[in-house]
C-alpha cells in the first residue's frame, strides 16, 4: 500500500541548516509536496517538486528528489525560530477520478536560539 | 488569492448533539474539497473527498452516516458530525482544489476547526 515516512523530530540551532527527510512508496506520484503547520493552524504549502526534477530551490528552501530511492528531502538554510513548526511530506496518489494526497506523520522542527 | 475559510474555528458541544462545520473557498471555485481529521501530534487522516454536485467518497473506516458531507456549491462544503461523542473530539481540517487554478494540483487548506465533545 501507499506509505510516506518521516522522522518525527528534529532540533537545530538558529542559523544552522535543517534537513528533513521523507521516503515514499508510490513511484507514479507526479508531484511531491512539503507543507508547514504552525501550532493550532492549518497547513501552508511550502514548496513542491515535479517528479521529473531532481532539485528545486526557492530562497532558503532546497528540495532534493531521488526517484530511484523514493527519497525526498527539504533543506532549510539559515533556520530561524519562526521556522519552528511541523513539516509534512505528501505525495499524490491517483485514485480513480480523484487525486488525493498521502501524508507522512510530520517532522516537528524545534529551532533553539 | 486561494483562501479557504472554516467556521467555526472552535466548537464545544454536548454528547449526542450534531455539529456542522463549514468550509468555504473565498476567491476561487473549488471543484474538489477534502475533509481531514488530525489527532494530536499525528498526521492528517483523509476522511472523504467531495466533488461539487456529487456524493462524497469516503475513506475506508469512515462512517458516512456519522460524518455527513455536502458539497452543494463550488464555494461551500459542510461536514456534519451527527450524534457526536467524546471520541469524535478532534481537529477537523478542510482543503479545496480547483481544476483550473494551477498545474501542480495544490490543495488549499482551511485553518481547521477544533471540536470538543463533552
Amino acid at each position: 500500500g501507499e506509505d510516506v515516512e518521516q522522522s518525527l523530530f528534529l532540533s537545530v540551532r538558529e542559523g544552522d541548516s535543517s534537513v528533513i527527510n521523507c521516503t515514499y512508496t508510490d513511484s507514479s506520484s507526479t508531484y511531491l509536496y512539503w507543507y508547514k503547520q504552525e501550532p493550532g493552524a492549518g497547513l501552508q504549502l511550502l514548496t513542491y517538486i515535479f517528479s521529473n526534477m531532481d532539485m528545486k530551490q526557492d530562497q532558503r528552501l532546497t528540495v532534493l528528489l531521488n526517484k530511484k530511492d523514493k527519497h525526498l528531502s527539504l533543506r532549510i538554510a539559515d533556520t530561524q525560530t519562526g521556522d519552528s513548526a511541523i513539516y509534512f511530506c505528501a505525495e499524490t496518489l491517483n485514485a480513480g477520478n480523484n487525486r488525493k494526497l498521502i501524508w507522512g506523520l510530520g517532522t516537528s522542527l524545534a529551532v533553539n536560539p | 488569492g486561494a483562501v479557504v475559510s472554516q467556521h467555526p474555528s472552535r466548537v464545544i458541544c454536548k454528547s449526542g448533539t450534531s455539529v456542522k462545520i463549514e468550509c468555504r473557498s473565498l476567491d476561487f471555485q473549488a471543484t474538489t474539497m477534502f475533509w481531514y481529521r488530525q489527532f494530536p501530534k499525528q498526521s492528517l487522516m483523509l476522511m472523504a473527498t467531495s466533488n461539487e454536485g456529487s456524493k462524497a467518497t469516503y475513506e475506508q473506516g469512515v462512517e458516512k452516516d456519522k460524518f455527513l458531507i455536502n458539497h452543494a456549491s463550488l464555494t461551500l462544503s459542510t461536514l456534519t458530525v451527527t450524534s457526536a461523542h467524546p471520541e469524535d473530539s478532534s481537529f477537523y481540517i478542510c482543503s479545496a482544489r480547483s481544476a483550473g487554478l494551477n498545474s501542480y494540483n495544490e490543495q488549499f487548506f482551511g485553518p481547521g476547526t477544533r471540536l470538543t465533545v463533552l
